[in-house]
């Protein structure tokens, strides 16, 4: 059972434009949503996280809006760049507290923007 | 920021021998490290968790006589791939939780991956 439903599998979008992708999950317990970017062979990279108290965070040309009674979150990037161009996963972990690390992952959607 | 290295980042082996991939956080103590394995165009697979001083819990389906996890030090944590062969070939990810800046944040950082090809 996938507790993180993540999509588009893939998107493109014209520079300028805006990016967005969604994920749905199952679990009430999760109490926390990252976003990572990962480059072709590289790790992961923290991009940018929420917890269910606030309905959005931004930094930058990164938002995240979130619906806990949907629950449902989503990245949005504003002003899409070629250098976007990655594979996003969100993910979600539970419990809260420093022990709570595990995340489980979307399947990732392959961002590419074009000139 | 936090930061976690993942050495080696590519390892070429001969079928039959057995490859060590160490992940070390660099400017943090990780109370716990995971490891993934990763297929191309695919999300990370959770292989293993490990906290320090103790042993390794495997996810379901991950051999865990032939991937060997070792949480030795606050800092460092290894994975041995034993008896290698070509199936096991993939791209290899630790993660290390601890480096978050806010009290109880959920904050894992990833180290670059390590590419292991098996001959």
């Amino acid at each position: 059972q996938q507790q993180v439903k993540q999509s588009p599998q893939s998107l493109i979008v014209q520079k300028g434009g805006i990016s967005i992708i969604n994920c749905a999950y199952e679990n009430t317990a999760f109490d926390y949503f990252p976003w990572y970017q990962q480059f072709p062979g590289k790790g992961p990279a923290l991009l940018i996280a929420i917890r269910p108290d606030v309905s959005e965070k931004k930094e930058g040309r990164f938002t995240i809006s979130f619906n806990k009674s949907a629950k449902q979150f989503s990245l949005h990037i504003m002003d899409s760049q070629p250098g976007d161009s990655a594979t996003y996963f969100c993910a979600a972990s539970r419990g809260g507290g420093a022990g709570s690390y595990q995340l489980t992952f979307g399947k990732g959607t392959k961002l590419s923007v074009i000139p | 920021g936090a930061v976690v290295s993942q050495h080696p980042s590519w390892v070429i082996c001969k079928s039959g021998t057995s490859v060590k991939i160490e992940c070390r956080s660099l400017d943090f103590q990780a109370t716990t490290m995971f490891w993934y394995r990763q297929f191309p165009k695919q999300s990370l697979m959770l292989m293993a968790t490990s906290n320090e001083g103790s042993k390794a819990t495997y996810e379901q389906g991950v051999e865990k006589d032939k991937f060997l996890i070792n949480h030795a030090s606050l800092t460092l944590s290894t994975l041995t791939v034993t008896s290698a062969h070509p199936e096991d070939s993939s791209f290899y990810i630790c993660s290390a939780g601890g480096g978050g800046s806010a009290a109880g944040a959920n904050v894992l950082t990833f180290g670059a991956g390590s590419r292991l090809t098996v001959l």
